[in-house]
């Protein structure tokens, strides 16, 4: 079946500096969304990507849909204290479920 | 805006009982899906439920189960609770034909 990994686990950064975080999927996907999750709190969409080598910014987050359809990347510049959370990619195969990765876990030292 | 709610927010069972969680959609919503998320893992989808009929299922033995009732809300039942049930339950609202899902608070259950 369908299997979303996500790279790394955890993600340590000093604040200031920049950080990417990959996903990929066994299958080939029909979108791909990005979810942040605070700590004890509730995933919070991010954004959606549907075309291939799709690239959409928010202010500091860069996120990439890679050519094939099978991997995704999020970039943050200039990291924050404001962006520790574990970010989430879940992509959605043809048939229509969203499968989630286990996510990465952002933690910021000032 | 009415956003996603659920209840309770924390609930605690013994092995083998039965457990009932809520969910109310976001208003204008009319398709809702449960996730399971246990700790350090990243959600996974139990079931999606569409106009009172479930719409999609995920790994889940039968004895996770569910309803969406004419005003969209719906419930999750989970019969003979297992210890690795102890998870948090996300519901997750979404409107036909978007695919973006919003998430409830979620309801955190420990099987003891």
């Amino acid at each position: 079946g369908q299997q979303v990994m996500q790279i790394p686990q955890y993600q340590h950064v000093q604040e200031g500096e920049d950080f990417t975080t990959y996903c990929n999927s066994s299958t080939t996907l029909s979108n791909i969304q990005w979810y942040k999750q605070r700590p004890g709190g509730h995933p919070v969409f991010l954004i959606q990507l549907v075309k291939s080598g799709e690239v959409k910014k928010q202010k500091r987050l860069t996120f990439q849909f890679g050519e094939a359809k099978k991997n995704s990347s999020l970039h943050i510049t200039a990291t924050q204290t404001t962006d520790v959370g574990t970010y989430f990619c879940a992509g959605r195969s043809s048939w229509g479920k969203l499968q989630f990765g286990a996510g990465t876990q952002v933690v910021v030292t000032p | 805006e009415t956003g996603v709610t659920q209840s309770p927010t924390h609930l605690i069972k013994t092995r083998g009982q039965q457990v009932t969680l809520r969910c109310s959609s976001q208003s204008g919503h009319n398709t809702v899906s449960w996730y399971q998320q246990a700790l350090g893992q990243g959600p996974q989808f139990i079931f999606q439920y569409y106009r009172e009929e479930e719409n999609g299922r995920g790994n889940f033995p039968p004895r996770f189960s569910g309803l969406q009732f004419p005003n969209y809300s719906s419930e999750l039942n989970v019969n003979a609770l297992e210890l690795d049930d102890s998870a948090l339950y996300l519901c997750a609202s979404s409107f036909t034909g978007e695919e973006t899902q919003y998430f409830g608070p979620g309801t955190r259950l420990l099987v003891l």
